[in-house]
């Protein structure tokens, strides 16, 4: 079966624009989660959904980072007035949401640079 | 909070050499861990993982045992291939539905043929 997939795969914008990144997890797959990977920083947790729900928004970096998820299914991470430090490849991935032991299944990420 | 940490590397050996990977850990309760390996130009794919104490987790001939007195789950192999060349990031899950999983900074091991 599928994967996850992300879109798009990059994307380049200029300081101060607004981007949306797009994440179709695994169908039946409950849980959703967003990663940033970035050189400084390493891989960090921003925000996780069980269904259509993120019970905790403190791990986006800013109030400029918003996400959604609808229908259980696609969400999208929005970054507003973006500025050079988000440049980052953003990761998406979904798990059956079963228990913490679940295996989390990865995209191949979005790729963002902001000039 | 919860953390991982990792040897970041380069870590650079000859085919066929024995690896050892070392990760430790900082949690609450008892974390379900990982090792993901992301190998070049492709996304994060789980290696293996352990969901209690003493469980050993294990594929592609790596291995790693979940140790609770000491806090770490080492990635081994006895053999390793140049295919093996690759980023590996040691992970912990603890649950209570909020969070995702804290990785440590990656370890890049380069085999040389």
């Amino acid at each position: 079966g599928a994967g996850v997939s992300q879109s798009p795969s990059n994307k380049v914008t200029e300081k101060g624009k607004d981007v949306e990144l797009r994440c179709d997890p695994i169908s039946g797959h409950t849980a959703l989660y967003w990663y940033r990977q970035s050189l400084g920083q390493g891989l960090e947790f921003l925000i996780y959904f069980q269904g259509n729900s993120a019970p905790d928004k403190s791990g986006l970096p800013s109030d400029r980072f918003s996400a959604e998820r609808t229908g259980g299914s696609v969400s999208t991470l929005t970054i507003q007035r973006t500025q050079q430090e988000d440049s980052a490849v953003y990761l998406c991935a979904s798990s059956t949401g079963a228990s913490s032991a679940e295996t989390q299944y990865f995209g191949p990420g979005t790729r963002l640079l902001v000039l | 909070g919860d953390s991982v940490t990792q040897m970041e590397g380069p870590v650079t050996l000859s085919e066929e050499a024995f690896l050892t990977i070392n990760c430790t850990y900082t949690a609450t309760g008892y974390p379900s861990l990982f090792w993901y390996v992301q190998y070049p130009g492709e996304g994060l794919q789980l290696l293996l993982k352990a969901t209690k104490a003493d469980d050993k987790g294990s594929n592609k001939g790596f291995e790693a045992t979940y140790r609770k007195e000491t806090t770490s789950f080492h990635l081994e192999k006895g053999s390793v291939q140049v295919s093996d060349s690759a980023v590996y990031f040691c992970a912990l899950y603890s649950g209570g539905g909020a969070d995702g999983l804290t990785f440590g900074k990656g370890t890049h091991l380069i085999i040389q043929p």
